[in-house]
């Protein structure tokens, strides 16, 4: 099975803090996303990666930046976090072959901004 | 740009009824793929059922089945003999196949479906 873990469940962070979110899949997938979800306005993408050190803005990237370092690991930053950066982050991972593709999700990570 | 909208934010049915979302998306693509996703209460999003634009049957997936639409632009999810663990939100996603922005899933807002005992 594809499994795809987050760093951390839950995260509490003060306002200005800079703010890492890890992602890290076990499948070998060439892309990897960075999704935000929030209540009424479902996910929406913040950035995503095909390739290692590859990266492509999403809908909504103002106030991220992303890493990707190694083929398995991609990273959210928050450069200096925001009280309307508090929300549900999602990351996902997808084999860049297969058809259709499937994008497959990790637990997520609710951060709080103070 | 695309874009999806599910309708209905909240739902609610008795066990083992028949319930149908609603979706209903925006592009100019003539091929492309949808896809409903589930997400459990505090659980990881997982997908239930997928559909190829140029496929004219309904996909079904065992209780889940779809009705696509394609000129209406239509896509929605039927459970049959719905089951406590059917209780989740459910996403409607949209991608292109092919060109700038293939690879990418275009969300909509989700329906929070309840199942009651």
């Amino acid at each position: 099975d594809v499994k795809v873990t987050q760093s951390s469940r839950y995260l509490v962070k003060r306002t200005g803090e800079k703010v890492f979110l890890e992602c890290v899949q076990d499948m070998d997938h060439e892309n990897m996303f960075w999704y935000r979800q929030d209540p009424g306005l479902g996910l929406r993408l913040i950035y995503f990666s095909y390739d290692v050190k590859m990266k492509e803005k999403g809908d909504i990237p103002e106030g991220y930046s992303v890493s990707r370092e190694k083929k398995e690991r991609f990273s959210l930053i928050l450069e200096s976090a925001s009280t309307n950066q508090t929300s549900m982050y999602l990351c996902a991972s997808s084999n860049r072959e297969t058809r259709p593709p499937e994008q497959f999700f990790g637990p997520g990570t609710r951060l709080t901004v103070l | 740009a695309q874009t999806v909208t599910q309708s209905q934010p909240e739902m609610s049915v008795q066990e083992a009824e028949t319930v149908t979302l609603s979706c209903t998306y925006d592009t100019s693509e003539n091929n492309y793929y949808l896809f409903w996703y589930k997400q459990p209460p505090s659980r990881q999003m997982i997908l239930v059922i997928r559909q190829e634009a140029y496929k004219q049957q309904n996909a079904t997936e065992n209780r889940f089945s779809v009705n696509f639409q394609k000129a209406a632009k239509s896509f929605s999810l039927k459970i049959s003999d719905s089951q406590l663990g059917d209780t989740a939100m459910y996403f409607c996603a949209f991608m292109k196949q092919w060109g700038q922005g293939a690879q990418k899933l275009v969300f909509g807002q989700g329906t929070r479906l309840t199942i009651n005992p």
